[in-house]
Parts: C-alpha cells; sequence; structure tokens
C-alpha cells in the first residue's frame, strides 16, 4: 500500500505559521497528494490535494517539491481551532480510489 | 462536497448482537468506502462499495463479519455482524467526489460492545 511518513506530532504557537512535512517518496507521476485532518470525535475533513504544482485555498497551502517526493502543509495563521491530527495520503498503486490512512501528525496550537 | 449522513451516530450493543449501520449521502456517486477507526488508532479501510458490483473487502476483513449492502447510488449500509468487545470503534463512511477523487466523510457511529 501507499506509505507516507509524517512526524507523529508537532506543537505550534497560535497565530504563528504550522508547516506540517510529508515524505512520500515511491509515489508515482499521476498520483496526487491529498491532506485531511480529523478534529477530535468528529469525520475526516478534507483540506487539499495536489499533483505538481502548489495549491492555495481558504483552509491552507501545500508545496509539492519539484521531484514529487515530499510536501508541506502550511496553515498560515494557526488557531486553537486547528488542533487535530493531519494526514497526509495518496492513492498509490491502481486507480481503485480507494485512500489508505497512516498514523498522521498531531498537531497541536498552543495559546 | 457533499453531506453525508449516518445512523446511528452512537450505539451500546450486547455481545453476540448485529448492527447496521446506514450511510446517506446528498447526491450520487459511484464510490463509497467504509472505515473503521479503533481506540486512538488511525482510519483503516474495511471495504469498497460500489453500486451494481459486489463490496471489495481489504485483507483483514470478511463478508460474514461485515455484510455491506449499496442499492443505489446514495445510501449503503453496513453490518457488523456477531459483536464482541474488540468491535468497539467508530465506523466511517466516505465518498469519493470531484476530478481527483477526494474524500468525504460522514461524522461516524460509535460503536461500543458490551
Amino acid at each position: 500500500d501507499a506509505k507516507t511518513t509524517q512526524p507523529t506530532s508537532m506543537d505550534c504557537a497560535e497565530g504563528r505559521a504550522a508547516n506540517l512535512p510529508c515524505n512520500h517518496s515511491t509515489i508515482s507521476g499521476n498520483e496526487y497528494v491529498y491532506w485531511y485532518r480529523q478534529i477530535h470525535s468528529q469525520g475526516p475533513q478534507y483540506i487539499i490535494h495536489g499533483l505538481k504544482n502548489n495549491e492555495t485555498n481558504e483552509m491552507a497551502s501545500l508545496i509539492i517539491t519539484e521531484d514529487r517526493k515530499s510536501s508541506t502543509l502550511i496553515l498560515p495563521h494557526a488557531t486553537l481551532r486547528d488542533t487535530a491530527v493531519y494526514y497526509c495520503i495518496f492513492h498509490g498503486s491502481g486507480n481503485t480510489g480507494k485512500l489508505i490512512f497512516g498514523q498522521g501528525t498531531t498537531l497541536q496550537v498552543k495559546p | 462536497s457533499a453531506v453525508i449522513s449516518q445512523k446511528p451516530s452512537r450505539d451500546i450493543c450486547q455481545r453476540g448482537t448485529s448492527l447496521t449501520i446506514q450511510c446517506q449521502v446528498d447526491s450520487q456517486v459511484t464510490m463509497m468506502f467504509w472505515y473503521r477507526q479503533q481506540p486512538g488508532q488511525s482510519l483503516t479501510l474495511i471495504a469498497t462499495a460500489n453500486q451494481g458490483s459486489e463490496a471489495t473487502y481489504e485483507s483483514g476483513f470478511v463478508i460474514d463479519k461485515f455484510p455491506i449492502s449499496r442499492p443505489n447510488l446514495t445510501f449503503s449500509t453496513l453490518t457488523v455482524s456477531n459483536m464482541s468487545p474488540e468491535d468497539s470503534s467508530i465506523y466511517l463512511c466516505s465518498v469519493a467526489l470531484g476530478v481527483a477523487g477526494e474524500l468525504f466523510f460522514g461524522e461516524g457511529s460509535r460503536l461500543t460492545v458490551l
């Protein structure tokens, strides 16, 4: 199955940018990188996805390296409500549509 | 995006009984997935449920234990059969939408087996 590597946990000060890294060295050329987050006791929430170019939406920015082997999710002004587990995922081999979740990064935003 | 409703949101069940979880989507979707999240763990994919075909189960999950129905493009059910305390988990329904197949999730069904 598709494998990503993320730090287990990170802290960020409220109001500062949170930069969450992810390694996905086995990703192939036509596979998207997806980011989700799960706030305690809620279902996972889609954040953003990208293929080659950097992406930005109302929630976050996604920076993908030129070789596509890693990416960084940026929350530009973290708030306490951004405290969650963040998952970096890609489909892996085959176009089955399914996504396999790793352990993710627990982001703790502190006042 | 999609609005995904799951029922029940939570339940407490006795060992040996079965529970059926319903998932209703506000739009027609082809690909639907069922996940399990055990306490303190990440999400584990149980099966893929596409309308018009049998569900495809991941390693470690079997149809007899987790039968799935997908009668139309907006609805699916997952049954947890002959429950034991090890089945205590959150069960999540998700659908794939968009050009890149982004997943959207329901709020989950929290199951406690005594």
